[in-house]
C-alpha cells in the first residue's frame, strides 16, 4: 500500500520569500501525484497534479512541483509567497494504472506567511 | 455552476444518536467518496462508491454506513457505534474510481464539522 510523508508539519515564512513544502511517497512502478490546498473550515482545492509527461508541473496561484522518480518525491514550490497563501497543504498519491487504487494523503503541512 | 454541496456545515449531536450527513454533486461523476479529517492526520477514507447501488468500505468504515441510490447523492450516516465521531467530514467525487489519470482527480465539497456533545 502507498504511504505519503510530508516532512514538515508547519512551515513559517515571511511574505515574498520562497517556500518549499516537501512530500515523499513509497515506491511504485507508476503513480499519479496531487497537491491540494485547504483554507480554514473549507474543502480541498486542487493546486496541481502530475499524471504523466513533463516532471515539472505548474499549478494555480503560482505554485509548481517537480516529480522526482528516483527520490520518490513531489515537492511543492513557490518563488514568492503572499499572505493569502496561508493555508494547509496536502500531498496525495495514487498508484498508476487503470484499476481502482486509493488516493493516499499525507498528514498535511500548515504554511503560515508572516508580513 | 457544477460542484459538490455538503449540508449542514456544522452539526451537533448527542452521544448515542445517529446522524446523517448529506453530499450532493451535479458533476455527473460516477465515483464518490467520504473522508474523515482529524488534526495532524490528513484525510482517511471511510467509504467509496464507484457506481450507483454499489459501495465499498475504506480504511475506517466501522461505525459508519452509506447508501448510493442516486448517482448524484452519497449520504453518510454516523451511527452510535462510532466511538469518536467528532471530526471534519469531507465528501469528494471523481469521473471514475479507476481508469487513466484524469479520471482519478477528486473534487471536494466544503465539508461538515460534526461535534458530539
Amino acid at each position: 500500500a502507498q504511504s505519503v510523508t510530508q516532512l514538515d508539519s508547519q512551515v513559517p515564512v515571511f511574505e515574498e520569500a520562497p517556500v518549499e513544502l516537501r512530500c515523499n511517497y513509497s515506491s511504485s512502478v507508476s503513480v499519479y501525484l496531487f497537491w491540494y490546498v485547504q483554507y480554514p473550515n473549507q474543502g480541498l482545492q486542487l493546486l496541481l497534479k502530475y499524471l504523466s509527461g513533463s516532471t515539472l508541473v505548474k499549478g494555480i496561484n503560482g505554485f509548481e512541483a517537480e516529480f522526482n522518480k528516483s527520490q520518490t518525491s513531489f515537492h511543492l514550490r513557490k518563488p514568492s509567497v503572499h499572505i493569502s497563501d496561508t493555508a494547509e497543504y496536502f500531498c496525495a498519491v495514487k498508484d498508476g494504472g487503470t484499476s481502482y487504487g486509493k488516493l493516499t494523503f499525507g498528514q498535511g503541512t500548515i504554511l503560515t506567511v508572516h508580513p | 455552476d457544477g460542484g459538490i454541496t455538503q449540508s449542514p456545515k456544522y452539526l451537533f449531536r448527542k452521544e448515542g444518536q445517529n446522524v446523517t450527513l448529506s453530499c450532493e454533486q451535479n458533476l455527473n461523476h460516477d465515483a464518490m467518496y467520504w473522508y474523515r479529517q482529524d488534526p495532524g492526520q490528513g484525510l482517511r477514507l471511510i467509504y467509496y462508491s464507484q457506481i450507483v447501488n454499489d459501495f465499498q468500505k475504506g480504511d475506517i468504515a466501522e461505525g459508519y454506513s452509506v447508501s448510493r441510490e442516486k448517482k448524484e447523492s452519497f449520504p453518510l450516516t454516523v451511527t452510535s457505534a462510532q466511538k469518536n465521531p467528532t471530526a471534519f467530514y469531507l465528501c469528494a467525487s471523481s469521473i471514475a474510481a479507476s481508469g487513466s489519470g484524469p479520471y482519478n482527480e477528486q473534487f471536494f465539497g466544503p465539508g461538515t464539522r460534526l461535534t458530539v456533545l
